[in-house]
């Protein structure tokens, strides 16, 4: 058990649709970062909060927007789904005082119909 | 630009054979991490070592040891007597060493165990 927890763990829903994926990172965490893993594009890096400040952004589209809460939980949103967009999305947190490597939730496996 | 390379895509071995996955990466950092996750077929990402760049002493955890070899930039992982649960797809990533920063993955390798 890594301690990151995701939810869902499955979503299906269909074009044009807006999903919000959540992540509630390991005890003492501060950093969360969110990937998709996609068959073409392998893991690509998404977005990453600190301590509830945006602290990189990577290949996200416009259409995808986050944000982490004052209890550092964070929340992916997706709109105007595509086709495109099924992926699996993962959610990861580091940035404790122990500064341990980045430990992954099990994933959101979005399938879009 | 940071950057992983893991040349294999697939790899197919025999049950008890050893098999090394190979890694190469890019940066301009001095200093930086290297990592080791495992996917198995139930999909979740498994942490399996972080080596910082100041550490070129290889590895060893039970059947699974690293090589770190900073003049060739490679960080290869051998399982040594493969099982059928080894069967994964495995990624190498690259940070730089503050630890909070996002990871660059490869595009993985599918290692396949066969009974």
């Amino acid at each position: 058990d890594s301690g990151v927890t995701q939810t869902p763990k499955h979503l299906i829903t269909a074009t044009g649709q807006r999903v919000t994926l959540r992540c509630s990172p390991r005890s003492g965490d501060l950093s969360v970062y969110w990937y998709q893993q996609s068959l073409d594009q392998g893991l690509q890096f998404l977005i990453q909060y600190y301590n509830g400040e945006e602290r990189a952004k990577g290949n996200i589209l416009e259409r995808f927007s986050a944000q982490q809460f004052p209890d550092l939980h964070s929340e992916l949103n997706l709109s105007s789904l595509e086709l495109g967009d099924s992926a699996l999305y993962f959610c990861a947190s580091s940035g404790g005082q122990s500064n341990q490597p980045q430990h992954f939730g099990d994933g959101t496996r979005l399938s879009i119909l | 630009a940071q950057k992983v390379t893991q040349a294999q895509t697939e790899i197919s071995v025999v049950e008890k054979e050893d098999v090394t996955l190979d890694c190469v990466y890019e940066t301009r950092d001095t200093t930086y991490y290297l990592f080791w996750y495992k996917q198995p077929p139930s999909g979740e990402l498994v942490f399996l070592i972080r080596r910082n760049s100041f550490d070129e002493q290889n590895e060893i955890s039970g059947r699974y040891s690293w090589n770190f070899q900073k003049s060739t930039s490679s960080f290869n992982f051998t399982i040594t007597a493969s099982q059928v649960v080894d069967s994964a797809v495995y990624f190498c990533a690259l940070s730089d060493l503050s630890g909070n920063t996002p990871l660059v993955f490869g595009k993985g390798t599918r290692l396949s165990v066969i009974a």
